[in-house]
């Protein structure tokens, strides 16, 4: 089976760089993914990770390291939309995800 | 990437009633899923759709409580039957292509009176 831990919450001011962390625990593993969900809508792909480094697409940015099982969403230049709950996913060779209990950033002025 | 348009956006319907949801993808993808989300709460995932066959139920689902259709590459149903006040939540489709991102319809809000 997969579980994944990432904190339940984490606040930030705008223009601040926020880490959110995510572990996991897999019996099979193809990926970390990462999306982004706003109150009230669906969740929506931000990145991926497959292999061991840090993967960058504009202000967000992800890394991976498989020896740790750990992996982290980096947002820099917060900005007030950036508030939202924010899912770590690993995948399965079904591609199948399952999604990490989800962290909500708040982030104020 | 694809987009899906799923109905209804929302519903409320009375305990012992069955309600379908639909899914259109606007592309064909490779795989469809049906997730679903307590408000707040993370994304459990019900079943995977496969296209002209039964559905891969994960444990908790059983296919007379959830069925599920996908008859073609870019369409999919999901009804929820008999339905109880737990069955209240917000349900969701999604696909994926060859890419590695789900896309994921609008989700349906689910109320049980």
């Amino acid at each position: 089976g997969q579980s994944l831990e990432q904190p339940s919450e984490v606040t930030a001011v705008e223009g601040a760089i926020v880490q959110i962390n995510c572990t996991y625990q897999t019996s099979g593993f193809y990926g970390l993914s990462w999306y982004q969900q706003h109150d009230g809508g669906a969740p929506t792909f931000l990145s991926y990770n497959a292999l061991d480094g840090l993967e960058e697409t504009g202000r967000f940015s992800s890394f991976l390291s498989r020896s740790d099982s750990y992996g982290y969403l980096l947002l820099q230049e917060l900005q007030m939309k950036d508030s939202a709950s924010y899912f770590c996913a690993v995948g399965d060779a079904g591609n199948m995800l399952t999604f990490g209990g989800g962290t909500r950033l708040m982030v104020k002025p | 990437s694809a987009v899906i348009s799923q109905k209804p956006s929302r519903d409320i319907c009375q305990r012992g009633t069955s309600l379908t949801i639909q899914c259109q993808v606007d592309s064909q993808v490779t795989m469809m899923f049906w997730y679903r989300q307590q408000p707040g709460q993370s994304l459990t995932l019900i079943a995977t759709a496969n296209q002209g066959s039964e559905a891969t139920y994960e444990s908790g689902f059983v296919i007379d409580k959830f069925p599920i259709s996908r008859p073609n590459l870019t369409f999919s149903t999901l009804t929820v039957s008999n339905m109880s006040p737990e069955d209240s939540s917000i349900y969701l489709c999604s696909g994926v292509a060859d890419n590695y991102g789900y896309t994921f319809g609008s989700g349906t809000r689910l109320t049980v009176v």
